[in-house]
């Protein structure tokens, strides 16, 4: 299940399952979106991003749904394992004179239980 | 190439020493960022270079002063910190506008102490 409060919220799941991390964003105008994974001792890892003029995009294991409306953006990972234990930022990203200004959003640990 | 690396790993830093952190990345990136992420919190950007040229400052205090020699490297330079200021500080790079969705390649990380 998944849990928030004083700590990073954390997701439990069981190896083998879907796993499903949520995220809402701030900013209407957005132009990309893009998950980024963080493993203890480590730097982000892109995961896979998405257009604003996309709703879905899929990768090996991992699909990201864009939802517009409501500001909402999911990253799902089939067959969840235990490597794919971490947290998982998911992040705006727009191009400002000079460069992308990205925003992280809270992040979420996911916890695999094998 | 696909490496971000940066040095040092770990620093422990007194209030009145003066020390840098250093970045280099060899993928033809033109733009670096620095980031701030404290414990159990998201990375904040601090600055981005594009071109060598500072081009985004997040309203970051003057004891933090960024550098880019060329290209490849991008520094950090500390000088009178305070103990709020220990955190994680991430490097990443990233190509420029029209280079898809501006994915970054991030580096591990210095973790650094103020004492």
């Amino acid at each position: 299940g998944e849990s928030v409060g004083l700590h990073l919220p954390t997701l439990s799941v069981q190896e083998g399952d879907n796993s499903i991390i949520n995220c809402a964003y701030s900013n209407s105008a957005s132009d990309y979106f893009i998950w980024y994974k963080q493993e203890s001792g480590k730097g982000p890892q892109f995961i896979i991003d998405i257009r604003s003029n996309m709703d879905k995009r899929q990768g090996q294991r991992v699909t990201v749904l864009l939802n517009k409306t409501v500001k909402h953006l999911s990253l799902q990972i089939a067959a969840t394992q235990p490597g794919d234990s971490a947290v998982y930022f998911c992040a705006e990203n727009n191009w400002v004179t000079g460069g992308f200004k990205t925003i992280f959003g809270a992040g979420t640990r996911l916890f695999v239980k094998a | 190439d696909t490496e971000v690396t940066q040095t040092p790993k770990h620093l422990v830093m007194g209030m009145t020493n003066k020390k840098s952190l250093k970045c280099e990345q060899h993928m033809g990136h033109r733009a670096m960022y620095w980031y701030k992420q404290k414990a159990k919190k998201p990375p904040e950007l601090m600055f981005v270079y594009s071109y060598e040229k500072l081009s985004i400052n997040e309203s970051v205090p003057s004891r933090f002063s960024p550098e880019c020699p060329n290209s490849s490297l991008l520094n950090l330079h500390l000088h009178a910190l305070q103990p709020e200021d220990s955190a994680l500080y991430l490097c990443a790079s990233s190509g420029t506008a029209g280079k898809k969705t501006g994915r970054q390649y991030f580096g591990p990380g210095t973790r650094l102490t103020v004492t």
